[in-house]
């Protein structure tokens, strides 16, 4: 089964920062690669995702992400942080067996 | 277009009770997952259907958890009957076509048993 690691629990950076939250997967053929962000009290919203084509892929929010088959990576950037990108975010891998699983998290802080 | 809509999105009530989550998912997805969210485990899959039938349950973590999809617009999530350690967050989602789309994700029910 596809596993998937987010090794920062905790990230801090200034407003106006660059950003980049790391993503590590697990996988035997070409996952379906997912990030999602969660705002306090809300669901978890889709930023974008990768399954196939260009492996720079773009999403909402001013955010992209890189899929690297060779390092098993999907980081998700960002050149510039504001102070509303505060939230959680979630990588997420699925395969062809329905079964999508769920990094633990990077909780990020926007600092003023 | 509405999304997935959950309720109620607060619940509190006392332990031994039964509880019942509800969900409405997007019109035209034909899969509906049900999660838990803990800070100790993260986002758990509890139980997902696709067309209304039960797939995969194997999340369910013991026999006080049941879900039911009655039809394609409604779902249920019950807990009878409901112990502390249910307290969490209860998150519906729902998926069109193949596991290479995303998940659409409720609000959420925040649950707590006292």
């Amino acid at each position: 089964a596809q596993s998937v690691t987010q090794p920062d629990i905790h990230i801090t950076v200034s407003e106006g920062a660059s950003l980049e939250l790391r993503c590590n997967y697990s996988y035997g053929a070409t996952p379906y690669l997912f990030w999602y962000v969660q705002s306090p009290g809300q669901g978890l919203q889709l930023l974008l995702k990768y399954f196939s084509g260009d492996t720079l892929v773009q999403g909402i929010k001013g955010f992209e992400a890189e899929f690297k088959r060779s390092q098993s990576s999907f980081n998700l950037r960002k050149p510039s942080v504001h102070w509303s990108d505060a939230a959680e975010y979630f990588c997420a891998v699925g395969a062809g067996n329905n079964d999508m699983r769920f990094g633990a998290g990077t909780r990020l802080t926007v600092k003023p | 277009d509405a999304g997935v809509i959950q309720s109620p999105r607060h619940e509190v009530t006392e332990m031994g009770q039964e509880v019942t989550l509800r969900c409405k998912p997007i019109s035209g997805h034909d899969y509906l997952f049900w999660y838990r969210q803990t800070m100790m485990r993260g986002l758990e899959l509890l139980i997902y259907f696709n067309n209304n039938v039960p797939i995969d349950d194997s999340g369910m973590p013991e026999d006080r958890f049941s879900a039911k999809m009655p039809n394609a617009s409604f779902s249920t999530l019950k807990i009878q009957p409901s112990e502390p350690r249910d307290s969490a967050v209860y998150f519906c989602a729902s998926r069109s076509g193949y596991s290479n789309q995303p998940q659409h994700f409720g609000d959420g029910t925040r649950l707590s048993i006292l």
